[in-house]
């Protein structure tokens, strides 16, 4: 089984739906992040997460919400998904004692139509 | 601003060759910097880590090389195999602050037989 789970693997939705991304871990990770990728550009980071009771904005968090439902889960919201919203979405886990190596899921192919 | 610049042109080389993927960045003082593999449809894996004070990193076929002053790394993959053909990515973790990775939009290597 993957240590970290991403789900749907792919979503189809149409604009002003609301989406929730799911991601859980059996790392054992206190850190979670979720990231898009889009064709020519890096990872960006959307939010991030330290531990259960803390979360903060990355470079990219307008339009999006987070929730960190426990240790192992932390899922993304799009509360009025749009066309420009559509891309790869990647959940990451890492250690505060690894050096900031992260994991990462699979991804979720996310389309707005 | 801020840039991770890594060359966006695919490199092709034949088997049994050394790979040499760049990664350049500006405005930054990393702590650190890493390198992942990426395969379609995959999520990053993370292959090598190098701190600012090293000059090299080494693991099996693969070789890290940070230079500070040039404000470059250099990723080597010695005796390619086709097996090695991926997206390479390259992220940085700046100096001070919170600990983020800010990524590269990543080199794709092709090895052919």
């Amino acid at each position: 089984d993957a240590d970290v789970t991403q789900t749907p693997r792919n979503r189809i939705t149409k604009t002003g739906k609301r989406i929730m991304l799911e991601c859980s871990q059996t790392k054992g990770h206190d850190r979670m992040y979720w990231y898009r990728q889009d064709p020519g550009l890096g990872l960006r980071l959307i939010y991030y997460s330290f531990d259960v009771k803390d979360i903060n904005k990355g470079e990219i968090s307008d339009g999006y919400s987070v929730s960190r439902q426990a240790q192992a889960k932390f899922s993304l919201s799009l509360e009025s998904a749009i066309p420009n919203q559509t891309a790869l979405y990647f959940c990451a886990t890492s250690d505060s004692q690894g050096g900031e190596k992260l994991f990462f899921g699979s991804g979720t192919q996310l389309s707005v139509l | 601003s801020q840039k991770i610049e890594q060359n966006s042109e695919a490199l092709n080389i034949q088997e049994g060759k050394t790979a040499t993927l760049t990664c350049n960045y500006t405005n930054y003082s990393p702590a650190y910097l890493q390198w992942y593999r990426q395969d379609p449809g995959r999520g990053p894996v993370f292959l090598l880590l190098i701190r600012e004070n090293e000059k090299e990193k080494r693991k099996e076929r693969l070789k890290v090389t940070f230079d500070t002053t040039l404000k470059q790394s250099l990723f080597h993959i010695t005796a390619s195999q086709p097996a090695d053909s991926a997206t390479y990515l390259c992220a940085l973790v700046r100096s001070g602050g919170y600990n983020k990775l800010i990524f590269g939009a990543g080199t794709r290597l092709a090895v052919h037989p």
